[in-house]
């Protein structure tokens, strides 16, 4: 499992609160991504981060925002929820310098549900 | 930026015969086409990837072609078992040794019957 961990995995919240997903990870990866998925849409990356402090948008980063203050976790926060935010949220991991290479590793996945 | 097609969408196939899934994409700058298998309510797990230098790839059951010129790569799993059943996604991003920013395809839904 690459050593990751997301909490919370099943959350519920109201429209126009603030969520924060957090993704832990012990075997210290460089790369850390948040994807979400929906149906009829695959996989799509929210943010990235290549290292502490360092981090990117990806396609789809609209009401997000992230953090990484340490290079175990990475943070992803929704400041306000909408329902078009309802969705499966995925962190991952890659480490171009290990042998994996490109490859990505999934966390289990956080469910979120915004009423 | 990069986008990956994948078809079908829906795949059904009795046990013991072949599936075939397939992916376009349109950057001609990707270089790295992992498939991911997911079951349902878990994560997304590698299956078998590719790289540009290599135009075909095998791991038992599975293989991978690679089509640069045409930009398309699919996935052939033959013998199915009923523990193929899950969505299989195709995936493509550019670069190495650099984040790995997967544009994935929609998904297939791989229905194996007895």
């Amino acid at each position: 499992d690459a050593g990751i961990t997301q909490s919370p995995r099943h959350k519920v919240t109201e429209t126009g609160t603030p969520v924060t997903l957090r993704c832990h990870q012990t075997e210290n990866h460089r790369y850390m991504y948040w994807y979400r998925q929906d149906p009829g849409h695959g996989l799509r990356l929210i943010h990235y981060s290549y290292g502490v402090k360092d981090t990117d948008k990806g396609e789809v980063s609209d009401g997000y925002s992230v953090s990484r203050s340490k290079t175990e976790d990475f943070l992803l926060t929704l400041e306000s929820a909408t329902s078009s935010q309802t969705s499966v949220y995925f962190c991952a991991i890659s480490d171009p310098g290990r042998t994996s290479g490109n490859t990505i590793y999934f966390g289990e996945g956080s469910w979120l549900t915004v009423v | 930026g990069e986008n990956v097609e994948q078809h079908p969408s829906t795949l059904s196939v009795q046990e013991g015969d072949s599936a075939v899934i397939k992916c376009t994409y349109s950057d001609s700058a990707s270089n790295y086409f992992p498939w991911y298998k997911q079951e349902l309510g878990k994560r997304p797990q590698l299956i078998i990837d590719i790289r540009s230098n290599v135009g075909e790839k095998k791991d038992q059951r599975i293989a991978v072609t690679l089509n640069k010129t045409a930009k398309h790569f699919s996935l052939h799993i033959t013998e199915t078992q009923p523990e193929d059943s899950a969505v299989y996604f195709c995936a493509a991003s550019i670069g190495t040794g650099t984040a790995s920013k997967l544009t994935f395809g929609t998904g297939t839904r791989l229905q194996v019957t007895l």
